[in-house]
């Protein structure tokens, strides 16, 4: 049971150029999330989805897209990388309903935008 | 007022004593109460959570809620080195079940 993968785990980018984070959960999770954390600033919520086809902003969603094509899936898009992206992030899970309470994270994908 | 505070630490004890974490809150809408721990270079697992108020124990651990005060608690007892590790509170509301809230997190240190 692999839970939560997230790839690539490290990355640099140079300013402006452009990769997307791959979320894979084999739990069938209805919701899944991107966060960043930053020293400081805690986790903070970019984009997240509450089903296949859906996507919904989050508190930080300037400069990424997201995009859930399938149900297994959560993608995150950065366009044109800037200095300030430079964070780690996570992709979470959960299944939907009220008796559900806590997310699977994965372990994180470290990038650097130099 | 941000919605949910926590004091960012670092907190060190010496191993063995008795560790308390605590956040408070200001929606009074948040009944599902949780605990994270993440590990250096890791991402958050789910440590304890509970509903509304009351106490939840589970080995070493105890998840304390009191909403008349906003203010929840973990308490770590025997700790151990192994405990060192940044503590998330997190919580929602009962009618918000597609976000979690949560705090910045508490670094600890247990001294050997």
């Amino acid at each position: 049971n692999a839970g939560v993968t997230q790839t690539p785990k490290f990355r640099v980018l140079k300013t402006g150029q452009s990769m997307t984070l791959l979320c894979a959960q084999d739990m069938n999770h209805e919701y899944m999330y991107w966060y960043r954390q930053d020293p400081g600033m805690g986790l903070r919520l970019i984009h997240y989805s509450v089903g296949e086809g859906t996507t919904a902003k989050g508190e930080v969603p300037d400069g990424y897209n997201v995009s859930r094509l399938k149900k297994q899936n959560f993608l995150l898009g950065l366009e044109s990388a800037a200095p300030s992206q430079t964070s780690v992030y996570f992709c979470a899970s959960r299944e939907a309903g009220t008796a559900n309470y806590g997310y699977t994270f994965g372990s994180g994908t470290r990038l650097t935008v130099v | 007022q941000k919605e949910v505070e926590q004091d960012p630490g670092p907190l060190s004890v010496p191993e063995g004593a008795i560790v308390s974490l605590n956040c408070t809150y200001s929606n009074s809408a948040f009944q599902y109460f949780m605990w994270y721990r993440q590990y250096s270079r890791k991402g958050p697992e789910l440590l304890m959570y509970t509903y509304s108020s009351g106490n939840k124990e589970d080995g070493r651990f105890t998840a304390q809620v009191d909403k008349s005060s906003k203010y929840i608690s973990l308490f770590i007892r025997d700790s151990q080195p192994s405990d060192s590790a940044t503590y998330l509170c997190a919580m929602r509301p009962m009618n918000r079940d597609d976000k979690i809230i949560f705090g910045k997190g508490t670094r600890l240190h247990i001294l050997p």
